[in-house]
Order: structure tokens, then sequence, then C-alpha cells
């Protein structure tokens, strides 16, 4: 169980063109979503915060209108890279946050998608 | 958010144990403790976490400190599949519960 998908796992666009990745919980529900980038020999960069029906709370320095995010249901979320170009090239990874209740104490584990390489030539 | 500080690196042998030590003095009280990794070119994975106690599950055990000031999260014997980074991240029960990763702990496992 908790697994999170993602896709495409690779993608290579050119210049200036839109791409969209998808993050999905496949068996579970997830009321918040994370959206993370990562460089080569980088650690995880948190860009976002995803809440299913509201809108995406962003890091300072992630331009929101470059990074759109739709969180339109409980298993979905996804993540469009507007105008891209080459500096937009990264490894960028979903998270997914359980909202189930674990005994007396909540979970909230997070889980995370295979991640989506994108490239920007 | 609190801070964690992971040494670089670390290398061990196969089928040794491995101790992969975290310090977060600036811990409180409602930070849990939790322990991802990440194998190349793939989404980080859950290891293990806790709140004061130590914890065990089927990949590995955490030790904290009396004071919670630091833990150590420990492979019993490693494997070649345990190379990966290890990340050591403090996660408070309220507010926003996001995961904020440092710089981790590259292990390197030697056949």
């Amino acid at each position: 169980g908790a697994v999170v998908s993602q896709h495409p796992s690779r993608v290579i666009c050119k210049s200036g063109t839109s791409v969209k990745i998808e993050c999905r919980s496949l068996d579970f529900q997830a009321t918040t979503m994370f959206w993370y980038r990562q460089f080569p020999k980088q650690s995880l960069m948190l860009m976002a915060t995803s809440n299913e029906g509201s809108k995406a709370t962003y890091e300072q320095g992630v331009e929101k209108d470059k990074f759109l995010i739709n969180h339109a249901s409980l298993t979905l979320s996804t993540l469009t890279v507007t105008s891209a170009h080459p500096e937009d090239s990264s490894f960028y990874i979903c998270s997914a946050r359980d909202r189930s209740v674990g005994g007396l104490t909540f979970s909230y584990e997070q889980y995370f998608g295979p991640g989506t390489r994108l490239t920007v030539t | 958010d609190a801070k964690t500080t992971q040494p670089n690196s670390m290398e061990s042998n196969e089928e040794e144990p491995v101790h992969l030590p975290c310090n977060h003095s600036t811990i409180s009280g409602t930070d849990y403790i939790h322990w991802y990794r990440q194998l190349p070119s793939q989404g980080p994975e859950y290891v293990i976490h806790g709140l004061t106690s130590n914890v065990n599950n089927r990949m590995a055990s955490l030790a904290i400190a009396e004071d919670r000031k630091s833990s150590t999260l420990i492979l019993h014997r490693a494997t070649l599949r345990d190379a990966a980074v290890y990340y050591c991240i403090l996660r408070d029960i309220q507010g926003a519960q996001k995961l904020v990763f440092g710089q981790g702990t590259r292990l390197t496992i030697n056949p």
C-alpha cells in the first residue's frame, strides 16, 4: 500500500513550451501533496504545498506563475512548468500525505513518488 | 524549522552494522525525528521515525538521546542495496508538517 506514482517519468521539451507532471496517490487519499525539485548532487528543495480544493502555498523564491499547481481531487495533483527554460531542467518529485489516523497519534506519513526528470532543450 | 546536522558521507562494509548520527540541538517538544533515504534517481523512501523512545522496524532502529538533541539511525546488517543518501528530518506535528530536507549523509557500502 501507500504508493505514489508520477507521470511522465522522463520528459524532454523545447524551451518556451509548457509541461505538465502528474502526481497520484494510488491507494490512499491525500489531502495534502508536496512538490520538490532536486538538482544533480543536491538535496531536495520544497517548492510548494498543495491542498485539495484550495490554492497551493509556495515556498519563498518559487514563482507561482511559472510553476502552476492544481490539486483537484484527493488522489491527483499536477505541476505545470510554464514557458520552460533550460535552467528548469531538474528532477521533480512529489509526495503525498496519508490522511489516516493511526492509534492515538496522527500518522500523516508522507510517501514519495519516483520522480520526473525534466530536460529543457 | 529546526535544523539537523549530519556527516556528509560515511562508509561501511557489507553485512556490518552502520550507525548514522544526527544532531538536532534546537529540537522542540512537538518535533518528530524522521529518517528517509534516497537511492540514485529515485524518490525518497521512509525509513523510520520517533518522538522520544527508541524505535525498531524491519528496516532499521532509531536510537534517540534522552535530551532528544541527537539521534542515531542503525542499520543492523548493511547490504549493498542500503547504499543511499540518508536524511534526518525534524517534522513538527503541528502546523504544515512539511518535510524540509538537509544535505543528508551519503552512505557507501563496500562489498
